[in-house]
């Protein structure tokens, strides 16, 4: 069974802040992705990342997928209280795009 | 990019009754939907792989005689909670695949 622990699940900054969340698993994925959840919504894709060694950036979100495709990180530059929220790390299984996902990670940026 | 609606979106219903949820690929033909179930303050746990034409794949804990699904034709599954208790409360999200997973905008479902 593949699964994925991230961590921290819970995260109180400041505005301004830099914060990074991690993604572990044992198992190589073929790709990860990384969510965002309001409450009461649908999660919604950050990003996906497919090779080894891959970093992707969107605006402050850096994402990088570790050379084994085992792990993964989030990092947030400079929080905003818009950045609150779920974020999720789920890995995909080869083929069948069976999603599994991390325990997720509750950041809280206050102003 | 694909379009996967859920519906309804809110549902309260008695203790003993069964609820059935809808999950629909809007522009694309899913031959694989996905149910997920996620509790307040936790993460997505799947429940089930929905296979068109045939019977669905349950992980391990799911009870597939209380969570029913049906996926009877390439742009619909649907999960049906069977004599539902309190406990059975909780947040449904399905999603479909088209190149990569998408996600309906989820089911809440409260049993009073």
């Amino acid at each position: 069974t593949q699964l994925l622990e991230q961590s921290p699940q819970f995260l109180s900054i400041q505005e301004g802040e830099n914060l990074t969340v991690y993604c572990n698993s044992s198992s190589v994925f073929s790709s990860l992705q990384w969510y965002r959840q309001e409450p009461g919504e649908g999660p919604v894709l950050l990003v996906t990342v497919v090779t080894g060694g891959e970093v992707k950036k969107l605006k402050r979100l850096t994402f990088q997928f570790g050379d084994a495709r085992k792990d993964s990180s989030l990092h947030i530059t400079a929080a905003q209280t818009g950045d609150t929220g779920l974020y999720l790390c789920a890995g995909a299984d080869t083929g069948g795009f069976k999603t599994i996902f991390g325990a997720g990670t509750r950041l809280f940026v206050k102003a | 990019g694909a379009v996967v609606s859920q519906h309804p979106s809110w549902v309260i219903c008695k203790s003993g009754t069964s609820v059935k949820i809808e999950c629909r690929s809007l522009d694309f033909q899913a031959t694989t939907m996905f149910w997920y179930r996620q509790f307040p303050k936790q993460s997505l746990m799947l429940m089930a792989t929905s296979n068109e034409g045939s019977k669905a794949t349950y992980e391990q804990g799911v009870e597939k005689d209380k969570f029913l699904i049906n996926h009877a034709s390439l742009t619909l599954s649907t999960l049906t909670v069977t004599s539902a208790h309190p406990e059975d409360s909780s947040f449904y999200i399905c999603s479909a695949s088209f190149g990569r997973a998408f996600f309906g905008q989820g089911t809440r479902l409260t049993v009073v």
